[in-house]
């Protein structure tokens, strides 16, 4: 049973690109969030999206960043117009449906604008 | 969401039982202590979970005093690779089974040989 699968593992933008960042669940998981970690920082929540809806977007930065999670293919978290400040770890969890379920954490994807 | 509030780090040594305490005096009667860690630049990693009953798994065990307002996670033979940052989290619950989960600061667990 494969775990969460994020990538890239590694990821070098110039300011002013683009960034994407994808997601693949466990099987059988239907709900994704999305964490930041900043380089000596904890992890931030930003987004918890379920199949083709976003639930709480509370953490996400009101400009340039967006999430999906289409019915089909991978959550994807993307960044526009990157900055040096979004330098930072990305990490990706999954959860299957109901209450008393724990949530597994992908490699994360690092990110570096330069 | 009910806070936690963990000691910054500990030290233990190898092969001797860690113990990393952890409050939460405001939690509620529906919320669960969960348990995660991070070892060094990696993704969080479960060990365990509970609500009012004592859980052990391969991991570690997990105390939960009978109020509820503080707990206990155990690593009965700490080992070098346990060293980590251990996260305690309260699970927040709204609107049937939607949830999401609030990392602290965690405890710098390091394991001497």
């Amino acid at each position: 049973n494969a775990g969460v699968m994020q990538n890239p593992r590694h990821l070098v933008r110039r300011r002013g690109q683009e960034a994407r960042l994808r997601c693949s669940p466990m099987k059988g998981h239907s709900h994704v969030y999305w964490y930041r970690q900043l380089p000596e920082e904890g992890l931030k929540f930003m987004v918890y999206l379920q199949k083709e809806n976003i639930i709480d977007e509370s953490g996400m930065p009101k400009e340039r960043f967006s999430a999906e999670f289409p019915k089909e293919g991978p959550s994807i978290l993307r960044i526009q117009q990157v900055v040096r400040g979004d330098s930072a770890a990305y990490f990706c969890a999954s959860s299957p449906e109901g209450l008393n379920t724990e949530a597994f954490f992908g490699q994360g994807t690092r990110l570096t604008v330069v | 969401d009910a806070k936690t509030t963990q000691p910054p780090s500990m030290d233990c040594a190898e092969g001797r039982a860690a113990n990393l305490p952890c409050n939460h005096s405001t939690i509620s009667g529906n919320e669960y202590v969960y348990w995660y860690r991070q070892i060094h630049s990696q993704g969080p990693q479960y060990i365990i979970h509970g609500l009012k009953n004592n859980e052990t798994n391969e991991m570690a065990s997990l105390i939960i005093t009978e109020d509820r307002k503080s707990s206990t996670l155990i690593l009965p033979h700490a080992t070098l690779r346990d060293t980590a940052v251990y996260y305690c989290i309260v699970r927040v619950r709204w609107g049937g089974s939607n949830y999401k989960l609030t990392f602290g600061k965690g405890t710098l667990l390091t394991v001497n040989p």
